[in-house]
């Protein structure tokens, strides 16, 4: 399996544009999360997903954030518009739901620096 | 509520010294109990894990952890650190199967002197 998929690994946009960070989780996993890792905040879990539907977006800094799921195979995170303060790597993880035993599977990360 | 305290932001060992990092959790229950490595611009991976049997587990790189349940303890060990263990590493807690989301530790940093 290629493991979880990020993309794109290096986004640099400036201020009040429109950002979209994708995940493809590993196939047969039933939980996906969206994760932000800053030298600040350390890592925050963002949002996340069972079974393409949303369980817990408590962790969605504002209504600016926003996180879908349309299918089994992919999911999007979107920041409009993007601010300075949301410089941060974002990481996707994915999880089994049966069977559980526990472990995230992490994709390499999104490094999102906002000018 | 379920919470990791991980009580070392920064270590420094040197290389070929034994090294010990703390986790502390706090969850009414059994634990699922993790740790994770975190190399510079990649994602965390799996080091080993704990959720019955067992207290002392072995995971990968030569690590190994132990789970005191008296001391709310997850401590991670190895006995002789290379450099290229130097790295952030997470520990975590997991409520179980139907719980969901994990709750990680803020992390301790390991350096690695020559």
């Amino acid at each position: 399996d290629a493991g979880v998929i990020q993309s794109p690994r290096h986004e640099v946009t400036e201020m009040g544009q429109e950002v979209t960070l994708r995940c493809k989780p590993i196939s047969g996993h039933d939980y996906l999360f969206w994760y932000r890792q800053t030298m600040m905040r350390g890592l925050e879990l963002l949002i996340y997903f069972n079974n393409n539907v949303p369980i817990d977006d408590s962790g969605m800094p504002e209504d600016r954030f926003s996180a879908k799921m349309p299918n089994a195979s992919f999911s999007t995170l979107k920041i409009q518009p993007s601010e300075p303060r949301d410089s941060a790597v974002y990481f996707c993880a994915s999880r089994e739901g049966q069977g559980y035993t526990g472990e995230l599977f992490f994709g390499e990360g999104s490094r999102l620096t906002v000018l | 509520a379920q919470s990791v305290t991980q009580p070392d932001i920064h270590i420094t060992v040197s290389e070929g010294a034994s090294l010990e990092l703390r986790c502390n959790y706090s969850y009414g229950a059994t634990p699922y109990l993790f740790w994770y490595v975190q190399s510079p611009g990649q994602g965390l991976q799996l080091l080993l894990k704990y959720f019955s049997g067992d207290t002392l587990v072995q995971g990968i790189k030569g690590f190994e952890a132990e789970f005191k349940r008296s001391q709310s303890s997850f401590n991670l060990r190895k006995p002789s650190v290379h450099w290229s263990d130097a790295a952030e590493y997470f520990c975590a807690v997991g409520a179980g199967a139907n719980a969901g989301k994990s709750t990680f530790g803020d992390g301790t940093t390991l350096t690695v002197k020559p």
